[in-house]
């Protein structure tokens, strides 16, 4: 398949160790976040999702964390294993719109 | 359950060809999307439809795009006059209502000769 981002910031990891994949958004309006996993050739999937009421949330393995006061994403990997190689967007968007404006992008790669 | 699909997974045209890309959203949602994902970027809004309607046309980049979702299931967005700028890998998501995450299809990769 396609390989996704290949020129995008990459974060090398060894596995077992945390991995933090941060994402700066633009619009201080935006109240809703979800991180997405996009392994090559294929469509993004749902990791975490966040709403601005919220500083923090938990999934399995997974923690976003969000500052509104700098505008600032981060989702936490804990034990990273060498399936969460991918590449990982953030989008955002505000109440009502429905529409989701995506970031850049950062591939996760895993070191055995 | 089965996923969003897409079809064709692969679309080779020539500049200046019509171009058709179908989507099977998951059944009940009522929420459609596509976006656009060119090599290295995130994916880009096009449109977002709401049942039949389209809710939100807003990202369409010009009048040779154009979509459709006529019984609230199946989207096609249709490609006029091709440009070799078009080619990227199209995805179509769809979401129980629009409010929360979507899931997205695997997209359909148009190259442009």
């Amino acid at each position: 398949g396609e390989s996704v981002g290949l020129h995008l910031p990459t974060l090398s990891v060894q596995e077992g160790d945390n991995s933090i994949i941060n994402c700066a958004y633009s619009n201080s309006a935006s109240d809703y976040f979800i991180w997405y996993k996009q392994e090559s050739g294929k469509g993004p999937q749902f990791i975490i999702d966040i709403r601005s009421n919220m500083d923090k949330r938990q999934g399995q393995r997974v923690t976003v964390l969000l500052n509104k006061t700098v505008k600032h994403l981060s989702l936490q990997i804990a034990a990273t294993q060498p399936g969460d190689s991918a590449v990982y967007f953030c989008a955002e968007s505000t109440s009502g719109t429905y529409k989701y404006i995506f970031g850049t992008g950062t591939r996760l790669k895993v070191l055995a | 359950g089965a996923g969003v699909s897409q079809t064709p997974s692969n679309k080779v045209t020539e500049k200046g060809k019509y171009v058709e890309l179908r989507c099977d959203p998951i059944s009940g949602h009522t929420a459609l999307y596509w976006y656009r994902q060119s090599l290295g970027q995130g994916p880009e809004f096009l449109i977002y439809f709401q049942g039949t309607g389209a809710a939100d046309d807003s990202g369409l980049p010009n009048d040779r795009f154009f979509a459709v979702r006529p019984e609230g299931s199946v989207s096609t967005l249709k490609i006029q006059r091709t440009e070799r700028g078009d080619s990227a890998v199209y995805l179509c998501a769809s979401s129980l209502t629009g409010a929360g995450g979507q899931y997205f299809g695997p997209g359909t990769r148009l190259t442009v000769l």
